[in-house]
């Protein structure tokens, strides 16, 4: 597509549940990222691919978050065992990339807004 | 670690003024600097950036940064502000040998009429 792609758009959960969140990237973009952004707590980094693979997961919260991207295209970001606290705006974004690593130019999704009651 | 911070959280302006934005980060070796604006209602999108070269970089919308290598610093800058400049603004940094891009806390800035 043209730009980045998530859905859904907004996700109201229960505590408990689990949920995820997918991102459709811009094509031929071999890094997609993952951010969550929160009031006042600016842009979080979560995790990034390269191709399939993730360089860096360093950002994932706790062990209820994971992620994979398949066919160097599509991810899904799943939290398990919501939390009021995983509440937020998670963002999506794509970037060229090549020899490991990226432009650092991203392209961001509107983002998916997770609310948990 | 690696970190990303901005200095001023709500910066409030009338038009015409001029505006600097604080950014500093810390991080070794070669870095990549950016600045990315996020206008009310849209997604982020990328105002500037630094890779290597003259350290005074030009954006869109007039929009300038300075990258002082000294003061691990990369203020932006515009000489005279719109209120259509009214967005949240974010500095982001990555070593040049990763795609790990660490952003700041943003800054708020509004513009009044």
């Amino acid at each position: 597509g043209a730009g980045v792609s998530q859905s859904p758009s907004n996700k109201v959960t229960e505590k408990g549940k689990d949920v995820e969140l997918r991102c459709d990237p811009i094509s031929g973009h071999t890094a997609l990222y993952w951010y969550r952004q929160s009031l006042g707590q600016g842009l979080e980094f979560l995790i990034y691919f390269q191709g399939n693979s993730a360089p860096d997961k360093s950002g994932l919260p706790s062990d209820r978050f994971s992620a994979e991207r398949t066919g160097g295209s599509v991810s899904t970001l799943t939290i398990q065992r919501t939390q009021q606290e995983d509440s937020a705006v998670y963002l999506c974004a794509s970037s060229w990339g090549g020899a490991g690593v990226t432009t650092g130019e991203l392209f961001f999704g509107e983002g998916s807004r997770l609310t948990v009651l | 670690a690696q970190s990303v911070s901005q200095h001023n959280h709500h910066v409030i302006l009338s038009e015409a003024a001029s505006l600097e934005l604080g950014c500093n980060y810390s991080y070794g070796g070669t870095v990549n600097l950016f600045w990315y604006v996020q206008y009310p209602g849209q997604h982020l999108q990328l105002l500037l950036k630094y890779f290597s070269g003259d350290p005074l970089v030009k954006g869109i919308k007039g929009f300038e940064a300075e990258f002082i290598k000294s003061k691990f610093s990369f203020n932006l800058r515009k000489p005279s502000v719109q209120w259509s400049d009214t967005a949240e603004y974010f500095c982001a940094a990555k070593t040049s040998n990763t795609g790990k891009l660490i952003f700041g806390q943003g800054t708020t800035l509004q513009v009044k009429p």
